[in-house]
């Protein structure tokens, strides 16, 4: 997989943006970027995923820089219920049939009343 | 959307025992489920590769004799730890990649079975 870098904990006041960044340098060019969370105690839960253009959704946006080295995920309006280990994840792709999501150390998220 | 379902989501066990953990796709057929191991503030490893009707692929250092894998059907993987010891306790999860993806896969995650063996 591309190996991805991420700063290991981030606060941030309900309410507000929170922007996640991820470093994936050597990410290829037909390797998407995926971004999971994991609430205490729970599965990993699909928030969005990108390849070349930004993406929004219901739950987040995901901006991703014209080189692909790095993107970051944008909660517009966190909440506390926001509150978890966010995972960027770029897997390898060279071989579409035996790709899989390993999970480095991620970002721990902590939302402030 | 895409749901997995995981059963047990807690379990207690004596050592020496055998468990077994259910892994379903409920609502899309999953050729490939893969199950992960996660210990106390840790992230998530990647114990192997399950594939319906053919051999699971293990990752380096995870005992194929001691995680056995079967995965007989599109949707149903299930995981059995034999012979379970006190550091076997772990959260084990599962996800199913989605057969129906077309140029990026779609991975679901079950919510996980919390094993503590005593």
């Amino acid at each position: 997989d591309a190996k991805t870098t991420q700063p290991p904990s981030m606060d941030c006041a309900e309410g507000r943006a929170a922007n996640l960044p991820c470093n994936h340098s050597t990410i290829s060019g037909n390797e998407y970027v995926y971004w999971y969370r994991q609430i205490h105690s729970q599965g990993p839960q699909y928030i969005i995923h990108g390849l070349k253009n930004n993406e929004t959704n219901e739950m987040a946006s995901l901006i991703i820089t014209e080189d692909r080295k790095s993107s970051t995920l944008i909660l517009p309006h966190a909440t506390l219920r926001d509150t978890a280990v966010y995972y960027c994840i770029v897997p390898n792709q060279t071989n579409f049939g035996n790709e899989k999501l390993t999970f480095g150390t991620g970002t721990r998220l902590t939302i402030i009343p | 959307g895409a749901v997995v379902s995981q059963h047990p989501s807690r379990v207690i066990c004596k050592s020496g025992t055998s468990v077994k953990i259910e892994c379903r796709s409920l609502d899309f057929q999953a050729t490939t489920m893969f199950w992960y191991r996660q210990f106390p503030k840790q992230s998530l490893m990647l114990m192997a590769t399950s594939n319906e009707g053919s051999k699971a692929t293990y990752e380096q250092g995870v005992e194929k004799d001691k995680f056995l894998i079967n995965h007989a059907s599109l949707t149903l993987s299930t995981l059995t730890v034999t012979s379970a010891h006190p550091e076997d306790s772990s959260f084990y999860i599962c996800s199913a990649r989605d057969d129906g993806s077309l140029s990026f896969h779609s991975y679901t995650f079950g919510s996980g079975t919390r094993l503590t063996v005593v």
